[in-house]
């Protein structure tokens, strides 16, 4: 079936790059998704790329696709101490916009 | 910047009652969905909403569950006669492509069943 696998963890220091990986078993799927969670919070959007691309720059933020690998990236650039949240990885399939969640990496920014 | 609002955000019931948990999804979208999260566990599907019906649920989503859009901008999950195990943090989520694109969610509702 569908799932979608991330590491819980991440520490890094503020000013390095952080990066986020994610893999998902579904060859079919059209769009996946970075997510972010802060504390006590809802799911904030922060990317999404459609599978036909391989990668998508916005701002301090880069999502790499490799789909032969079925693998999913999300770079962040000059980590701050405000990006320390957990971050999911989400992918469809379907029109109908069922997303499958990673159980997200906890990302912990140390000054 | 439009968002997905959800009411309460959190609620206390006892086992055996009826919840309704309510959202107000942005105005434009016409796609409409519920997740749940399990403390500690992983983002849930629970069903979507399109043209006014079910488009699709998981098996989570038995018959103690419902969704309803009474007007034409809120859409509601009910959750006949809650469980211990309903306890959760139920997301509502609203897209104007499906899922072709972005997937805006609200804050959350969090439910605890006593």
């Amino acid at each position: 079936g569908e799932d979608v696998e991330q590491s819980l963890f991440l520490s890094v220091r503020e000013g390095d790059s952080s990066v986020i990986n994610c893999t998902y078993t579904d060859s079919s799927s059209t769009y996946l998704y970075w997510y972010k969670q802060e504390p006590g919070a809802g799911l904030q959007l922060l990317t999404y790329i459609f599978s036909n691309m391989d990668m998508k720059q916005d701002q301090r933020l880069t999502v790499l696709l490799n789909k032969k690998d079925k693998h999913l990236s999300l770079r962040i650039a000059d980590t701050q101490t405000g990006d320390s949240a957990i971050y999911f990885c989400a992918e469809t399939r379907n029109q109908g916009g069922k997303l499958i969640f990673g159980q997200g990496t906890e990302l912990s920014v140390k000054p | 910047e439009p968002e997905v609002t959800q009411t309460p955000s959190h609620q206390v019931t006892q086992m055996g009652q009826e919840v309704i948990l309510r959202c107000v999804p942005i105005s434009n979208h016409l796609y409409f969905y519920w997740y749940r999260q399990i403390l500690g566990q992983k983002v849930e599907f629970l069903v979507s909403f399109y043209n006014n019906e079910i488009s699709e649920k998981s098996e989570i989503f038995d018959d103690q569950f419902s969704v309803e859009r009474p007007d034409g901008s809120n859409f509601t999950l009910k959750i006949r006669s809650t469980k211990l195990e309903d306890s959760a943090m139920y997301f509502c989520a609203s897209s104007e492509y499906g899922g072709a694109g972005e997937l805006f969610f609200g804050e959350g509702s969090r439910l605890t069943v006593l």
